[in-house]
């Protein structure tokens, strides 16, 4: 059985830093392209940021890029998200998906950044 | 980055048919067969439904499909069941490597 597991959750003050981390088993996490995608309280769903199955490619949401970092331990089974400068409006639910066609989805972990 | 344009809401009554459209643009839904469908109930983890515009994954009603014509994609719900009733995101891969969804539809089930 897939499963992806988000943790790192929480609340945060505006300007600080979270690292999200999801964990997958139940199929070959290193051959699959893995993405965060967000969804604010009561909003949709936002894409938020993608990595190659190597890790060697990234791309972001402009809404995202220059504070947030995606990464990936293939060793690990494990998918990374440094967000850092963290602002009022980054409060949602943050969710990991795998694959080009974002299949299998977590249950996602909530960061609120507030003060 | 501008999301897929979506109704707010599609509503229908038990045993009819409802479409969901999903227009985009030619860098992202209009330029390459890489549109996804998702669903979503209250509470609850998004769902794929339809990938690559018209394919089912494995366990998926065939009461679900999907097309696309030139910068719109439809997603199609037959045999409406209380069930379906759910948030609705369409995504789509775009020219920039990044991938966009659109803003959500409602369906409700009178």
């Amino acid at each position: 059985e897939v499963q992806l597991v988000e943790s790192g959750g929480g609340l945060v003050q505006p300007g600080g830093s979270l690292r999200l981390s999801c964990v997958a088993s139940g199929f070959t996490f290193s051959s699959y392209w893995m993405h965060w995608v967000r969804q604010a309280p009561g909003k949709g769903l936002v894409w938020v940021s993608r990595i190659k199955t190597d890790g060697s490619s990234t791309n972001y949401a402009d809404s995202v890029k220059g504070r947030f970092t995606i990464s990936r331990d293939n060793a690990k089974n494990t998918l990374y998200l440094q967000m850092n400068s963290l602002r009022a409006e980054d409060t949602a639910v943050y969710y990991c998906t795998s694959g080009r066609e974002l299949d299998y989805w977590g249950q996602g972990t909530l960061v609120t950044v507030s003060s | 980055q501008s999301a897929l344009t979506q109704p707010a809401s599609v509503s229908g009554s038990p045993g009819q048919s409802i479409t969901i459209s999903c227009t985009g643009t030619s860098s992202d839904v209009g330029g390459y067969d890489y549109v996804s469908w998702h669903q979503q109930h209250p509470g609850k983890a998004p769902k794929l439904m339809i990938y690559d515009v018209t394919n089912r994954p494995s366990g998926v009603s065939n009461r679900f499909s999907g097309s696309k014509s030139d910068n719109t994609a439809s997603l199609t719900i037959s045999g409406l069941q209380a069930e379906d009733e759910a948030d609705y995101y369409c995504s789509s891969y775009t020219s920039s490597s990044t991938w966009v969804f659109g803003g959500g539809t409602k369906v409700t089930v009178l």
